[in-house]
């Protein structure tokens, strides 16, 4: 069993939509929850960073993590083409070290 | 956010000769740099730490001797791939950290391509 569950889709959407991205894990050090952004052939973008248990939101990203279930999920609102690009989910047990990715999910937002 | 710039972005090199890939910190002084490796349609995979003026430490299953890492500096790192074979085509990223417990930013990504 992989320590970080990620379905890899792709998910595809019409513009305007509501997105979810999840990801399970099985390690219960983690601690700090991160969501990356990867457009084709480019390194990853931080979109969201969580500490523990809880929501977070940001312009049209809000980011859940329930700690309990080992489940964390990525929400985007208002879908646009320009979201359309791979999201990884990272996990670590201590700040800033040793990263644990998901496989990342292909997300297509149609106009 | 802070700026890792990572070069070449593409390479393409023949079977049994070795590949020199750079990241460079542009704006902060990296005491941390991590190499990655992802393979296509999967997760990035964590290859080695390093600090600067130290030896890097490596992932379980990561050759030393084959993926060799330098960081001389606080603002370069680099990864070098020895007598690279096609099994070692993929695409390799580096991440860049300030201080210990703040964000890492990532370069661009190599694509290395061993025919």
């Amino acid at each position: 069993q992989k320590e970080v569950e990620q379905d890899p889709g792709p998910l595809s959407v019409p513009e305007g939509a509501i997105v979810s991205l999840n990801c399970t894990y099985s390690n219960s050090a983690f601690q700090y929850f991160m969501w990356y952004r990867q457009y084709s052939r480019k390194g990853p973008e931080l979109l969201m960073y969580t500490y523990s248990s809880g929501n977070k939101e940001d312009g049209r990203f809000t980011a859940q993590v329930d700690k309990s279930s080992k489940y964390i999920s990525l929400f985007i609102r208002d879908s646009q083409p320009s979201d359309s690009a791979t999201y990884l989910c990272a996990m670590s047990a201590s700040n800033g070290n040793k990263l644990v990715f998901g496989a990342g999910t292909i997300l297509r937002v149609k106009s | 956010g802070a700026v890792v710039s990572q070069h070449p972005s593409r390479v393409i090199c023949k079977s049994g000769t070795s590949v020199k890939i750079e990241c460079r910190s542009l704006d902060f002084q990296a005491t941390t740099m991590f190499w990655y490796r992802q393979f296509p349609k999967q997760s990035l995979m964590l290859m080695a730490t390093s600090n600067e003026g130290s030896k890097a430490t490596y992932e379980q299953g990561v050759e030393k001797d084959k993926f060799l890492i330098n960081h001389a500096s606080l603002t370069l790192s680099t990864l070098t791939v020895t007598s690279a074979h096609p099994e070692d085509s993929s695409f390799y990223i580096c991440s860049a950290q300030g201080h210990v417990n703040t964000e890492a930013f990532f370069g661009q990504g190599t694509r290395l391509t061993v025919v």
